[in-house]
């Protein structure tokens, strides 16, 4: 199975703050990653897939690049509705993997 | 625009099963596969398996394999998913998604709202 690792596990930070949380894939999974975002008792709600591309409705402060092994979702400016958890997710090979997540909160 | 709604709560007793549905509205069912996936309280999320209803091919992780089942029912646009032989272990929520293919790429959008599956004796 493919491991996907995120860091930070948790990060602190305050509105209008840049945020940056990075993924590493175990193996190359070229551009085959998505980012979700999940408020508590909620379902994961799709921010970015294939790598880069923003869904439909979702803000255009919320960015992702990376290709191969290494990912990054980028916050431009953090807006008070963004504090929540993210996770990353592979979906080049079954069983399709998610990173263990980060957790976004208010500095 | 794919709008999925589960089933509610269940309590079960451990080496029981239980069975959750996805009933789809909007697009055409059938045309996406769906995708189960649970997290455990306070954990993260783990992809169960998929099931293309087109074609009524399911596909699991390994980790469930010979314990879930998941089905489709194209005359009510029902997706179930159903773990056997439950433990404690397999207490959690319990989500269903459409697994969308594009750009020789797939992802889950959107999610249905969840249904907390709790093992007790």
């Amino acid at each position: 199975d493919i491991q996907m690792t995120q860091s930070p596990s948790s990060l602190s930070a305050s509105i209008g703050d840049r945020v940056t949380i990075t993924c590493r894939a175990s193996q190359s999974i070229s551009s085959y990653l998505n980012w979700y975002q999940q408020k508590p008792g909620k379902a994961p709600k799709l921010l970015i897939y294939a790598a880069s591309y923003l869904q439909s409705g979702v803000p255009s402060r919320f960015s992702g690049s990376g290709s191969g092994t290494d990912f990054s979702l980028t916050i431009s400016s953090l807006q008070p509705e963004d504090f929540a958890t993210y996770y990353c997710q592979q979906s080049y090979s079954s069983p399709y993997t998610f990173g263990q997540g980060t957790d976004l909160d208010t500095k | 625009q794919v709008q999925l709604v589960q089933s509610g709560a269940e309590v079960k007793k451990p080496g029981s099963s239980v069975k959750v549905s996805c009933k789809a509205s909007g697009g055409t069912f059938g045309s996406y596969s769906i995708s189960w996936v649970r997290q455990a309280p306070g954990q993260g999320l783990e992809w169960m398996g998929v099931i293309i209803p087109m074609y009524g091919t399911p596909n699991y992780a390994q980790k469930f394999q010979g314990r879930v089942t998941i089905i489709a029912d194209k005359s009510t646009s029902t997706a179930y998913m159903e773990l056997s032989s439950l433990r404690s272990e397999d207490t959690a929520v319990y989500y269903c998604a459409r697994d969308v293919s594009d750009l020789s790429s797939n992802w889950f959008d959107p999610w249905g709202q969840g249904t907390l599956v709790t093992v007790s004796s």
